[in-house]
């Protein structure tokens, strides 16, 4: 079976311009994490969705938006692109939508970098 | 705020031996799970271990496992027999919350 897949690997953004990143969970996986992981850090938490719903969202400016889609796929977008968005953004997704009783599976990443 | 701790920004050991990861976490909650992830070079993230909480029994797998101190609050991945493709960053996680990592290098 094919794990959490993240489209684009890299990108290569300007201050100021809007940047779309894409996750297609698990099969079967109702539940897509969004984080933000800045170079030597742990990963920071942006936003959760189950079922299409936003059920937690991180400490992030309105900046950062995301939706799920129906067949569970997600988007994450950021506006406004500030130099301190460069970082690595991971998805994961879960069988359940709380992280308090389920482990996440990660995809590969997509490397953002804002010049 | 829950937070996640983990007091050792860089570990070494010696390729066979053994070596203890720390973590401490805060929860308001009574029921819950805490995980170990490594992500290597690669920077894929994988799971390497999970304990339930109201489990008093460690986990353990294979190589891995923990000592789970709920009063404490305390969360330690011990991994034995150690190999150099353990080396890698590991992340302790409770919730949507991950620590600041522990750099694990292994000599040879």
């Amino acid at each position: 079976d094919a794990g959490v897949t993240q489209s684009p690997t890299h990108l290569i953004k300007t201050r100021g311009q809007q940047v779309t990143l894409r996750c297609s969970p698990i099969s079967g996986h109702k539940s897509v994490s969004w984080y933000q992981q800045v170079l030597g850090q742990g990963p920071q938490f942006i936003f959760q969705y189950y079922e299409k719903e936003e059920r937690g969202r991180g400490n992030f400016p309105d900046r950062f938006s995301a939706r799920q889609f129906p067949n569970y796929s997600s988007e994450l977008n950021v506006n406004a692109l500030l130099l301190g968005d460069s970082a690595l953004y991971l998805c994961a997704s879960s069988l359940g939508w709380t992280g308090l009783h389920y482990e996440q599976y990660f995809g590969p990443g997509t490397r953002l970098t804002v010049t | 705020a829950q937070t996640v701790t983990q007091s050792q920004p860089e570990m070494s050991v010696q390729e066979a031996e053994t070596v203890t990861l720390s973590c401490t976490y805060d929860t308001s909650e009574s029921d819950y799970y805490l995980f170990w992830y490594k992500q290597p070079p690669s920077r894929q993230m994988i799971l390497v271990i999970r304990q339930e909480a109201y489990k008093q029994q460690n986990a353990t797998e294979n190589r891995f496992s923990v000592n789970f101190q709920k009063a404490a609050k305390s969360f330690s991945l011990k991994i034995s027999d150690s190999q150099l493709g353990d080396a890698a960053m590991y992340f302790c996680a409770h919730d949507m919350r991950f620590g600041a990592g522990t750099r694990l290098t292994v000599k040879p």
